[in-house]
């Protein structure tokens, strides 16, 4: 059965701390991976990682791909509290299902 | 570019009830997918209409179905409500649908109470 496993399953951080959230799968016709931010409303889309290795940046996001230990991690650098929110990693197989962790809920205090 | 709509936002319902949900997908996509997200469950995925198509389906009953128009918009139904279907759908639009490892974009999601 496909899965897609994220931890931890809650952060509380000081603003400024550094976060790694992590998000580990096992799926069959892996085609690629997605990052999500999650406030009160609908996800927003972060990253799309298809190739092992590449880190994709974007301001103090980033975010990185391991095909063969089958697990991404997303960092946040220097965090702010407009960075609280769940944080959902979606893996996407070959016929366009979606496999969704159950999310990350970071909290950044001030 | 308009995002993706859906309507109603929010909606009450008995359980026994029917209920009909609309996704109005970003100008130019054909892929339209719908999941149902509940606190203890995350994000799961109901199914994907691609040009009129069902294309994918999740493990979900037969009472959960769709359908997509020639415009591209989407329905989703949900019959025989039952409590454990409150929930908040979400529609997702994509031009060609993940296959490619195409992003999709999100509606703000229509929150379901069944009383």
């Amino acid at each position: 059965e496909d899965k897609v496993v994220q931890s931890p399953l809650s952060l509380v951080v000081h603003e400024g701390d550094t976060v790694t959230l992590n998000c580990s799968y096992e799926v069959t016709n892996f085609r690629s991976l997605l990052w999500y931010k999650q406030e009160k409303k609908a996800p927003t889309f972060l990253f799309m990682l298809t190739s092992s290795g590449i880190e994709k940046k974007s301001g103090r996001l980033s975010s990185i791909l391991d095909k063969k230990e089958l697990f991404s991690i997303l960092n946040i650098t220097a965090t702010q509290t407009g960075d609280s929110a769940v944080y959902l990693c979606a893996v996407v197989v070959t016929g366009n299902q979606f496999y969704f962790g159950t999310g990350t809920s970071l909290t950044v205090i001030p | 570019k308009a995002g993706v709509t859906q309507t109603p936002r929010y909606l009450i319902k008995t359980r026994g009830q029917q209920v009909t949900l609309s996704c109005s997908p970003i100008s130019g996509h054909r892929s339209v997918s719908w999941y149902q997200q509940t606190p203890g469950q995350g994000l799961q995925f109901l199914f994907e209409y691609f040009s009129e198509t069902q294309r994918n389906k999740g493990n979900f009953p037969g009472r959960f179905s769709g359908r997509q128009f020639s415009n591209s918009r989407s329905e989703m139904n949900v019959s025989t409500l039952e409590l454990g279907d409150s929930a908040l759908y979400l529609c997702a639009s994509s031009f060609l649908g993940a296959a490619g490892g195409e992003t999709q974009y999100f509606g703000p999601g229509t929150r379901l109470l069944v009383l």
